[in-house]
């Protein structure tokens, strides 16, 4: 079965510290997104990419970086860990037609101390 | 700039009852425009999408959506509420001219009474 997941599934983080949060799919999809959710603010997205070995800001990319060596994967960076990055992070994926529709992973939580 | 509003952080309905669960989209343009549905410690799931054509659009488990043009408004339906459909749901548009972006709504919470 198509999926997306995502790891770890809970993380806690020191102030200053690096993070990396990681996303593999296995829906063969060209697109892939990071939105990090918080409350009172839906979803936001931060950064995405449509082919391997590059990468596109989204709407909130400050403090935080991307990659993706392959199709499959898509990695989330935070170089020095914030407090005001504590969050639940979701990745998604899609197809590169006109359907537009996004598969999303089951998140997530991050806790920065 | 595009936005999507859901107007209602909360919504609460008797089992059984129906619901509507409110959006407003702003979009130059044709918008595609999408419902999803993320039930606890879950991700999200589609459950239904608008394109140009129909209005009203029908979606999983009894959901049903209609656009409107004149009133900027995607707003979902359903006629008899489960208590499974305890969830948050989120409006979602799509936007840019490449890419498959989307801004979400802030989320309505529908709690289901027994």
């Amino acid at each position: 079965e198509a999926a997306v997941t995502q790891s770890p599934r809970s993380k806690v983080a020191v102030t200053g510290g690096k993070v990396t949060l990681s996303c593999h799919q296995t829906n063969n999809h060209d697109y892939m997104y990071w939105y990090r959710q918080d409350t009172g603010h839906g979803l936001r997205l931060i950064h995405y990419s449509y082919v391997a070995d590059s990468t596109e800001k989204g709407d909130i990319p400050d403090g935080y970086k991307a990659s993706r060596p392959s199709q499959e994967n898509f990695s989330l960076i935070l170089e020095l860990a914030s407090l005001s990055q504590t969050a639940v992070y979701f990745c998604a994926s899609s197809e590169e037609d006109r359907t537009y529709e996004q598969y999303f992973g089951p998140g997530t939580r991050l806790t920065v101390l | 700039a595009q936005s999507v509003t859901q107007p209602d952080a909360r919504v609460t309905v008797s089992e059984g009852a129906s619901l509507q669960l409110r959006c407003k989209y702003s979009y130059f343009g044709t918008p595609y425009l999408f419902w999803y549905v993320q039930y606890p410690r879950q991700g999200l799931q589609l459950l239904l999408k608008y394109y140009p054509g129909d209005p009203v659009v029908q979606g999983v488990n009894g959901f049903e959506a209609e656009f409107s043009k004149s009133n900027s408004s995607f707003h979902l339906r359903k006629a008899s509420v489960h208590w499974s459909d305890w969830a948050v749901y989120f409006c979602a548009v799509r936007y840019g001219s490449s890419g498959n972006k989307l801004i979400f709504g802030i989320g309505t919470l529908l709690s289901v009474k027994p």
